[in-house]
């Protein structure tokens, strides 16, 4: 059964940089059957899209995020990663990973527990 | 991005009830429209994906329906266990989420 299970700091200093890894326990990240996203919510908020990669390593961003996210593949470790640039406290959120259906439309239809992370001196 | 307004942000409800919840894009967004249940310290959940189709273990009394830019979800007979948080996304142009209609007692 398919896992997703997200790692990294749980505590980021202003200005630096926000970096958490997705583990996918069954599959291949390099079939072309999914893409690989991440999602976050802020405590007490709604959720925010934030970007996704496909297996060729093409990228999709929210226009709002888009100058300060990367996304990518490390397909040695069947990982995938997010990298945030210059945090504040408004970056503070529950980061989800998650599996999009290629076929539909990108579809998200299995999501990681999620992991908090505070912005925070 | 394609701005989704989901109403109402709250509704009070009971068991048994009948809960019906809109979203709205500003653009057609097709079929590409998916419904999500969260439960507070969980991740979402996929309950309807192309606007109408049942995910796989969802119970029945979850329907979805629309098509371009009107979506609704309904529950026809509230259960204890639906009193949650319900988001829409859509999925033709990127993705961006409607800001969540919390179901309560």
């Amino acid at each position: 059964q398919l896992q997703l299970r997200e790692s990294g700091p749980g505590l980021v200093k202003p200005w630096e940089t926000l970096s958490l890894t997705c583990t996918v326990s069954s599959g291949s990240i390099t079939s072309g059957t999914y893409y690989w996203g991440w999602i976050r919510q802020p405590p007490g908020k709604g959720l925010e899209w934030i970007g996704a990669v496909y297996y060729n390593g093409n990228t999709y961003y929210d226009p709002s995020l888009r100058s300060r996210v990367t996304i990518s593949l490390d397909t040695s470790k069947n990982q995938f990663s997010l990298r945030l640039t210059s945090v504040t406290a408004a970056d503070t959120a529950v980061y989800y990973c998650s599996r999009l259906v290629s076929q539909l439309e990108r579809l998200v239809d299995y999501w990681g527990q999620g992991t908090l992370v505070t912005v925070s001196s | 991005d394609i701005p989704m307004t989901q109403s109402p942000s709250t509704l009070s409800a009971s068991v048994g009830d009948r809960v019906t919840i809109t979203c709205r894009a500003s653009e057609s967004v097709g079929r590409w429209l998916a419904w999500f249940q969260q439960k507070p310290g969980k991740a979402p959940k996929l309950l309807i994906y192309k606007a109408s189709t049942l995910q796989s273990g969802v119970p029945s009394r979850f329907s979805g329906s629309g098509f371009g830019t009107e979506f609704t979800l309904t529950i026809s007979s509230l259960q204890p266990d639906d009193f949650a948080t319900y988001y829409c996304q859509q999925h033709n142009t990127l993705w961006s989420f409607g800001r969540g209609t919390k179901v309560e007692i």
